[in-house]
């Protein structure tokens, strides 16, 4: 169960876009395409943005912009947001499922909106 | 609307024991598996376990294993963490957070501070 890697810091401008990146091992990322990202706040709780990255379709709770968007390519997942905003700084966590009802999540990437 | 409120988290000596609890409202708690989710001061979040909706099933991380125990109860639409064994790693904020489908965490608690210190 180790955790997946991300970036630990990312930062674009107002309106760029972002892309950050989520890596396991064949037998969570790359079997499952159970991977979620959550949202998270200084201070605030986790909140989920994308869950299950299989299809090539995007699948977001209601109320997350379609600026967020995510895939996963073997052992690498993604999570691209697009048009950034201020609101968009905080950090990032994925999270896999990884085989016999445990999960693990990603170390967590801080994005600064510049 | 759709809450979970955790409490019982506190300052506890190495080796002791401590139970969370977690309250769930506006939702049908029958229908849902229930995860813990902890995150250390400064630090990334970690999963801790899962209990399925009617409680016949158990699993968890483990660095929790052997020494936490999940638990629920369905006519009181709560969720339990026992901890036993505590030691100083076990210092972080535990959320309760609601099982969705496609194995995420749609809705999460407030959490709950627990504190490992002599």
């Amino acid at each position: 169960q180790s955790a997946l890697t991300q970036p630990r810091s990312m930062s674009g401008s107002p309106g760029q876009s972002v892309t950050i990146s989520c890596t396991g091992i064949r037998s969570d990322v790359g079997k499952y395409n159970y991977v979620s990202w959550y949202q998270q706040h200084p201070g605030k709780v986790p909140r989920l943005m994308i869950y299950d990255v299989s299809s090539g379709v995007t699948k977001r709770p209601s109320g997350v912009p379609e600026r967020f968007s995510a895939s996963k390519s073997d052992n690498t997942a993604s999570l691209t947001i697009s048009g950034l905003q201020a609101d968009d700084e905080a950090d990032y966590y994925c999270c896999s499922y990884a085989g016999a009802y445990t999960w693990v999540f990603g170390g967590g990437t801080r994005l600064t909106v510049l | 609307q759709v809450q979970l409120v955790e409490s019982g988290g506190g300052v506890v000596q190495p080796g002791r024991s401590l139970r969370l609890s977690c309250a769930v409202s506006g939702f049908n708690f029958n229908n849902y598996g229930m995860q813990w989710v902890r995150q250390g001061p400064g630090k990334g979040l970690e999963w801790v376990a899962v209990i399925w909706y009617d409680g016949s099933k158990k699993f968890y991380a483990d660095s929790v294993k052997g020494r936490f125990t999940i638990s629920r109860d369905n006519s009181k639409n709560m969720v339990y963490l026992e901890m036993n064994s505590l030691r100083a790693e076990d210092t972080a904020v535990y959320y309760c957070a609601r099982d969705y489908p496609n194995n995420a965490m749609d809705v999460w608690g407030q959490g709950t501070t627990v504190t490992v210190s002599s």
